[in-house]
């Protein structure tokens, strides 16, 4: 069985700039994730999606980051514009349904704002 | 409320020792305790969980204990192997709005195994 799989795996930008980070679920997996693991620290929920549509986004910061999942399968994390203390490893995870208890983790894109 | 403490920040044992990884939490809706282990550049793996309806859970030379009244949970290591380097996170999870479940990590303990 395929894993989660995230792009790009590193990205480097300057303060202000954007960029989106792209993940796929393993196939079937209806619920998908963004956390953000700064370093040092414990993920930190940013977005959960049902299929397509958002369940909670209550720890996103709006004013910056926005996160779509399209067709309730592949899912996109966009931050405009970025701030240096945005830099962390995103990864994104996916469980079988809402109630299934247990994620699969990509391996993640860390992010570098200078 | 949501929180998850977890000590040590860092650990070293040597080889063949036993690791000992402490969490604590607040929120009594909490109702499923996952450990992650992640090894740098990768991102987190479950190793173990438990439910609040049991003490302990064993799976090879991992052990979860749970203590209920004092809401806290730790992780032995047996026979710890330099393979087991790595991070290991605590986790809990309760239902979010929705029925939908979310986890809530602890900030990470960095294990060292020294042959």
């Amino acid at each position: 069985e395929a894993g989660v799989a995230q792009s790009p795996r590193y990205k480097i930008i300057e303060k202000r700039q954007s960029v989106a980070f792209w993940c796929n679920p393993i196939s079937g997996h209806a619920t998908l994730y963004w956390y953000q693991q700064i370093l040092g620290q414990g993920p930190k929920l940013l977005i959960q999606f049902q299929n397509n549509g958002v369940v909670d986004d209550s720890q996103l910061p709006k004013d910056r980051f926005s996160a779509e999942r399209l067709k309730g399968v592949d899912s996109t994390l966009k931050i405009q514009p970025a701030k240096l203390e945005d830099s962390a490893v995103y990864l994104c995870a996916s469980s079988l349904q809402f109630m299934n208890t247990e994620a699969f983790f990509g391996q993640g894109t860390r992010l570098t704002v200078v | 409320q949501q929180q998850v403490k977890q000590s040590p920040q860092s650990l070293i044992v040597q080889k063949g020792g036993i690791s000992i990884i402490n969490c604590a939490y607040e929120n009594t809706a909490f109702d499923y305790f996952p450990w992650y282990q992640q090894f740098p550049g990768k991102g987190p793996a479950l190793l173990i969980a438990i439910r609040p309806d049991v003490s302990e859970k064993k799976e090879g030379r991992f052990t979860i204990s749970f203590n209920k009244s004092a809401k806290q949970f730790s992780l032995h290591i047996m026979d710890s192997q330099p393979g087991d380097s790595a991070t290991y996170f605590c986790a809990a999870s309760t239902k979010s709005s929705g029925s939908a479940r979310q986890l809530t990590f602890g900030s990470g303990t960095q294990l060292t195994v020294l042959p």
